[in-house]
């Protein structure tokens, strides 16, 4: 089955403990992103990757880490998490021409 | 950079009329996207629309894009209870990101 899967599906962590949330696809997608959803802003994204070892920053990229040494797994790491990184985080895959993302099921932060 | 916007925030309607929601975006556009998201999780496409389409169906919905006026718009036919869910458009400049508004959230009631 075609599929993004996220780990950990739900975090409760303290401020500044590195944490890193997992992304694997099984479609060999070459696009994979990570977005923050939160009430009222709806989905901004964080960084993105073209290809193995080519990302880029989004609309939100401070705070965040990203590798692509695989071209299934994409790790979202935050050295230090605050507070204000308390959200619902998905990750996405797509082929090149970006014509349907497809989403992980989301990984609920929250940052104490 | 938001570059797609929904309108309205929220609908409300009854079960078995038609729901329509719209979206408008700031610059040139590959491909314009429509994806629902059930609470509180991921995202599932519906449909995509190309820059030189004009309007497209699938089962119950039919998206319009109008490139003149950068909008497009969603329908619904024919609600259900289970269309309840929030409904995002997205953007797609130059094939290098989606670029997804706020979304609309429907409520379908019985």
């Amino acid at each position: 089955e075609a599929q993004v899967t996220q780990n950990p599906r739900y975090l409760i962590t303290v401020t500044g403990k590195k944490l890193t949330v997992t992304c694997s696809q099984n479609m060999n997608h070459e696009y994979m992103s990570w977005y923050r959803q939160d009430p009222g802003l709806g989905l901004r994204q964080i960084y993105y990757s073209m290809n193995v070892e080519v990302t880029d920053k989004g609309d939100v990229p401070e705070g965040y880490k990203v590798s692509r040494k695989e071209k299934r797994n994409f790790p979202l790491i935050l050295e230090s998490p605050s507070p204000n990184q308390t959200s619902l985080y998905f990750c996405a895959s797509a082929t090149r021409g970006l014509d349907e993302q497809y989403f992980g099921p989301g990984t609920r932060l929250t940052v104490t | 950079s938001q570059q797609g916007e929904e309108d309205p925030q929220a609908l409300s309607i009854q079960e078995g009329e038609n729901a329509t929601m719209n979206c408008s975006y700031k610059t040139s556009i590959n491909n314009l996207q429509w994806y629902r998201q059930n609470s509180g999780r991921g995202l599932v496409h519906l449909i995509l629309i190309r820059s030189n389409e004009r309007e497209k169906h699938s089962g119950r919905l039919r998206v319009t894009l109008d490139t003149s006026k950068k909008s497009s718009s969603l329908l619904i036919t024919a609600s259900r209870a289970a269309d309840t869910a929030s409904y995002f458009c997205a953007t797609n400049q130059a094939g290098t990101a989606l670029i997804f508004g706020k979304g609309t959230t429907l409520s379908v009631s019985s």
